[in-house]
């Protein structure tokens, strides 16, 4: 079984300031993929990131990275100059073999001005 | 990405009902799937939706609850039957899209159900 956890249910961070959002996981499987989703009060769902098990360095996608740590079992995402419409659930989720996503309980950012 | 649409956006329903709830993509993806997102938490995989045979459905879902249909690589559809107030939850079916060197999921955005 697979399991992802997070943390931390809440963080507030002031603007522009770096954020970095703890994501644990789980797995037997040996191939796997990880994922960082975001939802904003709207209820949306945007992909932001993925991670695989074999990839060698550390994904990036614009203002956010994936710190991935494979013997601590470890995917943080980190925002670099955090703004205000970055204020949003925030959810890790991981994939194995050929099923859906396993979700994190997720961590509510708020960016205060 | 591939753009995923789903209709109804949103209802509101009494209980005993059945709703049926479409997803189209705007292009053919082998892998779909639906979720479930109670108030105020994470999201939970319903099923698998197959195209040309049944639905893989996670513990705790069944067939005879959450009915799926899968008939082309574009379309799928959920049905929420014999509603109940646990019911009420937004359902939002994904798609897989495998790049060259990744599988990246994508959402809809989603069906807001109440169930009264």
């Amino acid at each position: 079984a697979q399991k992802i956890t997070q943390t931390q249910p809440g963080m507030f961070v002031q603007e522009k300031e770096a954020v970095t959002l703890d994501c644990t996981y789980d797995t037997s499987d040996p191939s796997y993929g990880l994922f960082w989703y975001k939802q904003p009060s709207s209820g949306e769902m945007i992909f932001l990131i993925y991670q695989g098990s074999y990839d060698q360095q550390n994904a990036t996608e614009g203002r956010y990275s994936l710190n991935f740590q494979k013997a601590r079992k470890s995917a943080n995402l980190v925002i670099s100059a955090s703004q205000l419409g970055d204020s949003a659930m925030y959810f890790c989720a991981m994939r194995g073999g050929a099923d859906g996503l396993t979700f994190g309980k997720g961590t509510h950012l708020i960016i205060q001005p | 990405s591939a753009v995923i649409s789903q209709k109804p956006s949103r209802d509101i329903c009494q209980r005993g009902t059945s709703l049926t709830i479409q997803c189209q993509v705007d292009s053919q993806v082998t892998m779909m799937f639906w979720y479930r997102q109670q108030p105020g938490q994470s999201l939970t995989l319903i099923a698998t939706a197959n195209q040309g045979s049944e639905a893989t459905y996670e513990s705790g879902f069944v067939i005879d609850k959450f009915p799926i249909s899968r008939p082309n690589l574009t379309f799928s559809t959920l049905t929420v039957s014999n509603m109940s107030p646990e019911d009420s939850s937004i359902y939002l079916c994904s798609v897989e899209d495998q790049g060259l060197a990744s599988y990246e999921q994508y959402f809809g955005p989603g069906t807001r159900l109440t169930v009264t």
